[in-house]
């Protein structure tokens, strides 16, 4: 199956700094999802981008789709953006929208 | 509008014993899915349904059981617990090709 994979695996920054996550895939997909796992264990849709670039305020996504990547840029970063950050993604032949996840980056802002 | 929602939050089993998570959605989604959380891993699929009256198997299905009775729920049983189901839960549900939506989570632990 189609593998998903994250890096880096933690990352510990200074308040105010700017930080990029990767998340790479082996396989075509129909689709891909950003999440931020906040320390309570709530998963909060980021980014729903199967190719191309969005923006939301201090964070940015860009898939390009046939390299089979995505990152996701935090810019400015505060203490609130703590937290586990997953990539998901459909796969090309999945049926009933099922996502894969990867295995996540631990990003640590620190006052 | 409460999204997902998962009853409970927590519980605590002992060996052997049974339980039903619940899961219910208010935005009239068709596909909804279980997955479970272990500690620093993603979310892998437990199982999943694409409609009211079907389900189907995920990607670690061994130990539990799901019914769909009603579009809007989807329940997720454990017959006879055992310490390796010991996990954080989540629900999520989706219109398909739309974002999937998760719920709060349910923190287990089987004794």
């Amino acid at each position: 199956g189609i593998q998903v994979e994250q890096s880096p695996p933690d990352l510990i920054l200074q308040e105010g700094a700017n930080s990029t996550l990767r998340c790479n895939f082996s396989d075509s997909v129909n689709n891909l999802q950003w999440f931020h796992q906040n320390p309570w264990g709530q998963l909060i849709n980021l980014f729903y981008i199967p190719s191309g670039t969005k923006q939301n305020g201090r964070l940015s996504a860009t898939t390009v789709a046939t390299e089979r990547y995505s990152l996701l840029y935090i810019s400015s970063s505060q203490t609130t953006d703590s937290g586990v950050y997953f990539c998901a993604v459909e796969p090309w032949k999945s049926s009933a929208s099922k996502i894969i996840f990867g295995s996540g980056t631990r990003l640590s802002i620190r006052p | 509008n409460a999204g997902v929602t998962q009853t409970p939050k927590f519980r605590v089993l002992k060996t052997g014993q049974s339980m039903t998570l619940l899961c219910a959605q208010d935005m009239n989604h068709e596909y909804m899915y279980w997955y479970r959380q272990d500690p620093g891993m993603g979310l892998r699929l437990i199982h999943y349904s694409v409609g009211e009256g079907t389900t189907a198997k995920g990607e670690v299905p061994d130990g539990y059981n799901v019914s769909r009775l009603k579009k809007q729920n989807f329940l997720l049983g454990l017959e006879s617990a055992a310490p390796s189901q010991t996990s954080v839960y989540f629900c999520a549900s989706t219109a398909g090709y739309q974002p999937q939506h998760f719920g709060d989570g349910t923190r287990l632990s089987i004794l």
